[in-house]
């Protein structure tokens, strides 16, 4: 079974450019989850989405980013436009199931760089 | 908020000896679920451990053991027998088992092993 994949796996652009980040959850987890670390941080959370649908939204820093899924399956992140600040390591991550014990299965993340 | 404080930035271990890593947390909530992630260079996030606050028994997996202090909300994680395998970031993680569905992840500990 294929684990969660993000695409690309780094993205470097230049202050006030638009990126999009792609991530494919594992096949049936209706749950998908996006993060965020900057440099030496904690890994702090962005949202979540139950299949197609925006369940928690709390963690998005401003409305320069928009995340979306579209038919319940993979999930895009976009940033636009990009600042200084916005640099660091995006997760993605899934799960059958949204709370409790069960595991979040996290993807390798893409690395985006903001010069 | 929850947070999550790991203090030790950096360990190294040496190979098959026994290392244990550091976890405090801060919460109101009586009920709760903690967990242990682990990212090898380049590569994604496992899960390694999980624990629920209302278990008292501490948590096993192999080589892998907790332990768990819910009054000094403490959850360090104790790797015995290390390999070279283990050399990565650990990431110690909460989520609430009343409030949301996301992880609330500590700045990380990178382990070296020391051959």
């Amino acid at each position: 079974e294929a684990g969660v994949t993000q695409f690309p796996s780094h993205s470097v652009i230049e202050k006030g450019q638009t990126v999009t980040l792609r991530c494919d959850p594992i096949s049936g987890h209706d749950n998908l989850y996006w993060y965020r670390r900057v440099m030496g941080k904690e890994i702090k959370f962005l949202l979540h989405f139950v299949k197609e649908s925006k369940q928690d939204e709390s963690g998005m820093p401003n409305n320069r980013f928009l995340a979306e899924r579209t038919g319940g399956t993979y999930s895009t992140l976009k940033v636009q436009p990009a600042e200084l600040e916005d640099s660091g390591v995006y997760f993605c991550a899934s799960s059958q199931t949204p709370s409790g014990l069960d595991e979040q299965y996290f993807g390798p993340g893409t690395r985006l760089t903001v010069t | 908020a929850q947070t999550v404080t790991q203090s030790q930035p950096e360990m190294s271990v040496q190979e098959a000896e026994t290392v244990t890593l550091s976890c405090t947390y801060d919460t109101s909530e009586s009920d709760y679920y903690l967990f242990w992630y682990k990212q090898p260079p380049s590569r994604q996030m496992i899960l390694v451990i999980r624990q629920e606050a209302y278990k008292q028994q501490n948590a096993t997996e192999n080589r892998f053991s907790v332990n768990f202090q819910k009054a000094a909300k403490s959850f360090s994680l104790k790797i015995s027998d290390s390999q070279l395998g283990d050399a990565a970031m650990y990431f110690c993680a909460y989520r609430s088992a009343y409030t949301g569905n996301q992880f609330y992840f500590g700045t990380g500990t990178s382990l070296t092993v020391i051959p």
